[in-house]
């Protein structure tokens, strides 16, 4: 059981937009910026969106992070085949432990 | 190029130890805090300890805490994981990643390849 919650799955067709959310608690999300990280198939994870909505150097634009409160979502633009990746939210909590999402399964249909 | 290379996973059995190390390259190794992260098959990421830039603090998830310890030795810019009465739910790809700041930690921007480790009788 994750500490933050995200959908297992999401899907899209190429083109479209996607969102994929990812909940959390005051000690955690409410309190601490949220980073997201993209995995794909068989290779370690890639720093997505850091600060809530930066991105570093060599994403595209089409990646764009929010933050609400507890909650925070990521979203995908313009849905390309190879954005078909497992993506992860993450934060640190108040006690300075990292916490993730479970993970969410980007299918491109 | 940012580099790090992880090295030490091996099959082990219930109750036994085993070191982790991450081979750091390309930057200024004592400048950043350090972490382990770990993948269990087929499951999500799971953070599992960090160290800041001096290696004067040290904090560990609930799930090894007491049974692992993270170090780093900043003259040979490497990273390690001592990991003692190792159970089987600890069975899983370890990463090493860098963070962007000194302390407190902020987030992981490089990540290694990964090491396996695997917890069987």
């Amino acid at each position: 059981q994750s500490v933050l919650t995200q959908p297992p799955s999401a899907s899209g067709t190429p083109g479209q937009r996607v969102t994929i959310s990812c909940s959390g608690s005051s000690s955690n999300i409410g309190s601490n910026t949220v980073n997201w990280y993209q995995q794909l198939p068989g290779t370690a994870p890639k720093l997505l969106i850091y600060s809530n909505n930066q991105r570093p150097s060599g994403v595209p634009d089409r990646f764009s992070g929010s933050k609400s409160g507890t909650s925070a979502s990521l979203a995908i633009s313009g849905l390309q085949s190879e954005d078909e990746a497992d993506y992860y939210c993450a934060a640190w909590d108040d006690s300075l432990k990292g916490v993730f999402g479970g993970g969410t399964k980007l299918t491109v249909l | 190029e940012v580099q790090l290379v992880e090295s030490g996973g091996v099959v082990v059995q219930p109750g036994g130890s085993l070191r982790l190390s991450c081979a750091a390259s390309g930057f200024t190794f004592d400048d950043y805090t350090m972490h382990w992260v770990r993948q269990a098959p087929g499951k999500g990421l799971e953070w599992v300890s960090l160290i800041s830039w001096d290696g004067g603090s040290t904090y560990y998830a609930d799930s090894v805490k007491g049974r692992f310890t993270i170090s780093r030795d900043n003259s040979k810019n490497s990273l390690y994981l001592q990991m003692n009465s190792l159970r089987t739910e600890d069975t899983a790809l370890y990463y090493c990643a860098k963070d962007v700041g000194l302390f407190p930690p902020e987030l992981m921007d490089v990540w290694g390849q990964g090491t396996t480790v695997t917890v069987s009788s």
